[in-house]
């Protein structure tokens, strides 16, 4: 009965590789997002998609590409994977724009060595 | 500029007592806030919100105070417990864009027993 959930949780990979993380929400709701946290907790949006439509494209490295097959999903590629990419991404849905309450996942950590 | 910071990274308490968690924003058009806790491997929780047509906000064990006139922000834990261990974000809508949040550094809180 998991609300949001990632996969895989943790990922250790080669710098240059390419890596997919995926998500998936079963609340019902049609907002996405996913965050970055580095290693000071300091949490960054990266994307957000709103029923399949991308709506925030913060200024991510074009390595960086989300899909979203429907609304109860949205994934995260990653080319070229480098050191700094290292931390842990958090996939998040929101139920409604009148809320900031968002559903977290409980994250992926990524390490790029 | 966007900012939403916090006036003390960490913070040890005694268990039984109450705990302060202190967050000061920039932007005076942000019209609503958020607190999340964040435990040690999982994702952030929704803790309380608060809109800026109110100046206090109760829940179970939880208040927010919200003081427009100097942009502060904070959350007071009442008989802080072991369980309320973790890292405590305070958030702001964004106000040109109220599909995102902005986020502030985190504030870790120990309670000690």
């Amino acid at each position: 009965d998991t609300a949001v959930s990632q996969t895989p949780k943790y990922l250790v990979t080669q710098m240059g590789n390419d890596k997919s993380i995926k998500c998936e929400q079963n609340l019902g709701h049609d907002t996405m997002y996913w965050y970055k946290q580095d290693s000071k907790k300091f949490l960054k949006i990266m994307f957000s998609y709103n029923n399949k439509e991308l709506i925030i494209n913060e200024t991510v490295p074009n390595r960086f590409s989300p899909k979203s097959p429907d609304k109860a999903h949205l994934n995260l590629h990653i080319n070229s994977l480098e050191l700094g990419d290292s931390a842990v991404y958090f996939c998040a849905s929101r139920p409604g724009q009148n809320t900031g309450e968002l559903f977290f996942g409980e994250g992926s950590r990524l390490t790029v060595l | 500029g966007e900012s939403v910071g916090l006036h003390l990274p960490t913070l040890s308490v005694q268990e039984g007592d109450n705990s302060i968690i202190n967050c000061a924003y920039s932007n005076s058009a942000s019209d609503y806030f958020i607190w999340y806790k964040q435990e040690s491997g999982k994702g952030p929780q929704f803790i309380i919100d608060i809109r800026s047509n109110m100046d206090k906000r109760q829940g179970q064990r939880v208040t927010v105070l919200l003081n427009k006139t100097v942009k502060h922000l904070s959350l007071q834990i009442a008989a802080t417990q072991p369980g309320d261990s973790a890292v405590y974000f305070c958030a702001e809508r964004d106000a040109g864009n109220n599909r995102k949040l902005i986020w502030g550094l985190g504030t870790s809180l120990a309670v000690n027993p």
